[in-house]
């Protein structure tokens, strides 16, 4: 099945640093990922969607100045959570969908990366 | 995205069939049932999806009511890493370009 990559699984910073999260579809292409984060015991809360070429759409409440996503290529999006503060601690998901074929019509997660701010 | 139910838990005994209930009354004529799970620590994986027919793959199987009000998946024997938070997700069409939107799932409990 196609994989998605996601890079760092886990990374801890102090308050106030910028912390980058990539996230690649290794075997497919995808004009559209997905950015989700998810709090213990919750479900998974859409972020944003990114769009190859153009600007991501943020979900209502999502401040996309704090939470920057950059999809350069067809393969690449990364999320970047600017002077993150200990209320950013969480567990950050991008997904993707192949682009054609029959797979088109399903969703595939990255690992997940956890943050933790400190 | 209609609203999809399931239980909050459930529970099985290693080795046996579980049927994990989802409603979805509201669902449209376009709107596939999808199915996904996810393993503690982990993002969500597919497990199957279908519109009207009964599907089966090597995870599991999908079984549609025939008003497609509720669907049922079915994990022929449980195994301990089959616990997980399993969601039942519509989606419209053929919409590879729209986001997953989860609700909050079954927590399924495996017991050796």
């Amino acid at each position: 099945g196609a994989v998605v990559s996601q890079h760092p699984s886990r990374v801890i910073c102090k308050s106030g640093t910028s912390v980058k999260i990539e996230c690649r579809s290794l075997d497919f292409q995808a004009t559209t990922m997905f950015w989700y984060r998810q709090f213990p015991k919750k479900s998974l809360m859409l972020m944003a969607t990114s769009n190859e070429g153009s600007k991501a759409t943020y979900e209502q409440g999502v401040e996309k100045d704090k939470f920057l996503i950059n999809h350069a290529s067809l393969t690449l999006s990364t999320l970047t959570v600017t002077s993150a503060h200990p209320e950013d601690s969480s567990f950050y998901i991008c997904s993707a969908t192949p682009t054609g074929g029959f797979a088109k019509n399903i969703q595939y997660f990255g690992a997940g990366t956890r943050l933790s701010v400190l | 995205d209609a609203k999809t139910t399931q239980p909050n838990s459930m529970e099985s005994n290693e080795e046996e069939p579980v049927h994990l209930p989802c409603n979805h009354s509201t669902i449209s004529g376009t709107d596939y049932i999808h199915w996904y799970r996810q393993l503690p620590s982990q993002g969500p994986e597919y497990v199957i999806h279908g519109l009207t027919s009964n599907v089966n793959n090597r995870m599991a199987s999908l079984a549609i009511a025939e008003d497609r009000k509720s669907s049922t998946l079915i994990l022929h024997r449980a195994t301990l890493r089959d616990a997980a938070v399993y969601y039942c997700i519509l989606r419209a069409g053929y919409s590879g370009n729209t986001p997953l939107v989860f609700g909050k799932g079954t927590r399924l409990s495996v017991i050796a």
